[in-house]
């Protein structure tokens, strides 16, 4: 089982839609948790980050985080063809004695005009 | 604004050359990452560096090496390249003693290896 899973996609939505990306983890002891956008030959760029059960807000994003479930998701509410990227899970635990941060192989989002 | 810089943004070299891709932050962080990214295969750890005087290996840092020359550098050297180091090399910062570790990228080196 891979540390940290997502739905490779792509995943297609119609603008203005709500764009659903969804990510499990195996590490029940992990304890930060990221979303990063990447456009194609770009950089990561963090967009969310959450650390305790519920949901956290930022503008159009919500992460909902649920660590009974080892499960965190990001939502994007009226997407827009700019949101079109690949959007990866990154989970923080403490791996060898360091922090670490383990990366999804990412979701690929399609928003259609 | 505060930044992570890496140079050079591209570059071709042959097999059996030695290369070094440099990283450079002014964001104040002590901790510095070399990552690289393959299609389908994500990102993954090459090497991290806590402060100067602390370096460790990442999954695969099998034909890599490091130098921390100063807080804000952290380069990374290939020292006889081969075709399958052909990826996206990115590095990361984040703030000492952070609990949650939350990483900032610079903007990466494509590196192509024949």
């Amino acid at each position: 089982q891979k540390e940290v899973e997502q739905n490779s996609g792509p995943l297609s939505v119609p603008e203005g839609a709500i764009a659903s990306l969804n990510c499990t983890y195996s590490d029940r002891v992990s304890q930060s948790f990221f979303w990063y956008r990447q456009y194609s030959g770009k950089s990561p760029e963090l967009i969310m980050s959450i650390y305790s059960n519920g949901d956290k807000e930022d503008g159009r994003f919500t992460a909902q985080l649920n660590k009974a479930s080892q499960y965190v998701s990001l939502l994007i509410r009226d997407s827009q063809p700019s949101d079109s990227a690949t959007y990866l899970c990154a989970v923080n635990g403490l791996r060898e004695g360091a922090q670490k941060l383990v990366f999804g192989q990412g979701t690929r989002l399609t928003i259609n005009p | 604004d505060a930044d992570v810089t890496q140079t050079p943004r591209n570059r071709i070299t042959k097999t059996g050359k030695r290369i070094m891709l440099e990283c450079s932050q002014t964001k104040g962080h002590d901790r510095m990452y070399w990552y690289r990214q393959d299609p389908g295969l994500g990102l993954r750890l090459i090497y991290y560096s806590f402060d100067v005087k602390d370096i460790n290996k990442g999954e695969i840092s099998d034909g890599y090496s490091v130098s921390r020359q100063a807080q804000a550098k952290f380069s990374l050297s290939l020292e006889s390249a081969i075709p399958n180091q052909t990826a996206l090399y990115f590095c990361a910062t984040s703030k000492q003693g952070a609990f949650y570790n939350e990483q900032f990228f610079g903007p990466g080196t494509r590196l192509t290896v024949l």
